[in-house]
């Protein structure tokens, strides 16, 4: 299974405002990965923590978005001045080196 | 970054019939998964298959990695099978070790009528 809990499942906000996403992996896995799916196409990677430290952040698109990981387990998603163009899905998952990645529903976001 | 796409882009099939989906890929992987996504949204694995060839029910998957290909075929379609079908490949990171960070293709949408 996906072994992770995120919420909230369905998040509406109004333009501008702040958000943040919850995930909380059921096991203890020390990595951890943030994509997004937007309208239309596939998942695209944000953010991988590998413990407490963000391993890798080149896929957020811009330093409204922020992700922490500060116990090396629950991760936060931190959006800012939120956009009508950052509705999507956004889906953590756990995960090893090259090991099978299995997605939950995640948390669909939309700006209005 | 890699590359990866996938083909064809939409399919619209009778129901019983077979298919095959393409996914190319421009670099070395070794890490392969094949999704499909269903109308709800929800993400389901198929495969996992950096290499070789597997098979599960109606469905099965080679992928050729020295080729960088992977090929996803079904067979006997149902309409239940309707949906979006995904690739997604990792590759080494610099230094040797990957991390299972996944690029995905943009998917091939199938449609399979009754």
């Amino acid at each position: 299974g996906a072994g992770v809990s995120q919420t909230p499942s369905n998040k509406v906000t109004e333009k501008g405002k702040y958000v943040e996403l919850r995930c909380d992996p059921i096991s203890g896995h020390t990595a951890l990965y943030w994509y997004r799916q937007s309208l239309g196409q596939g998942p695209e990677f944000l953010i991988y923590f590998q413990g407490t430290g963000a391993a890798d952040d080149s896929g957020l698109p811009n330093d409204r978005f922020f992700a922490v990981r500060p116990e090396g387990s629950v991760s936060t998603l931190k959006i800012q001045r939120t956009e009508r163009g950052d509705s999507a899905v956004y889906l953590c998952i756990p995960g090893g080196t090259d090991t099978e990645a299995f997605f939950g529903q995640g948390t669909r976001l939309t700006v209005v | 970054g890699i590359q990866v796409e996938q083909s064809p882009p939409d399919l619209i099939l009778q129901e019983g019939a077979n298919s095959t989906l393409r996914c190319n890929f421009s670099d070395s992987v070794n890490n392969l998964q094949w999704f499909h996504q269903n109308p709800w949204g929800q993400l389901i694995n198929l495969f996992y298959i950096p290499s070789g060839t597997k098979q599960n029910g109606r469905l099965s998957a080679t992928t050729v990695a020295t080729e960088r290909y992977s090929l996803l075929y079904i067979s006997s379609s149902q309409t239940t099978d309707s949906g979006v079908y995904f690739c997604a490949v990792s590759y080494p990171h610099a230094g040797g070790t990957s991390y299972g960070k996944l690029t995905f293709g943009q998917g091939t949408i199938l449609t399979v009528h009754p």
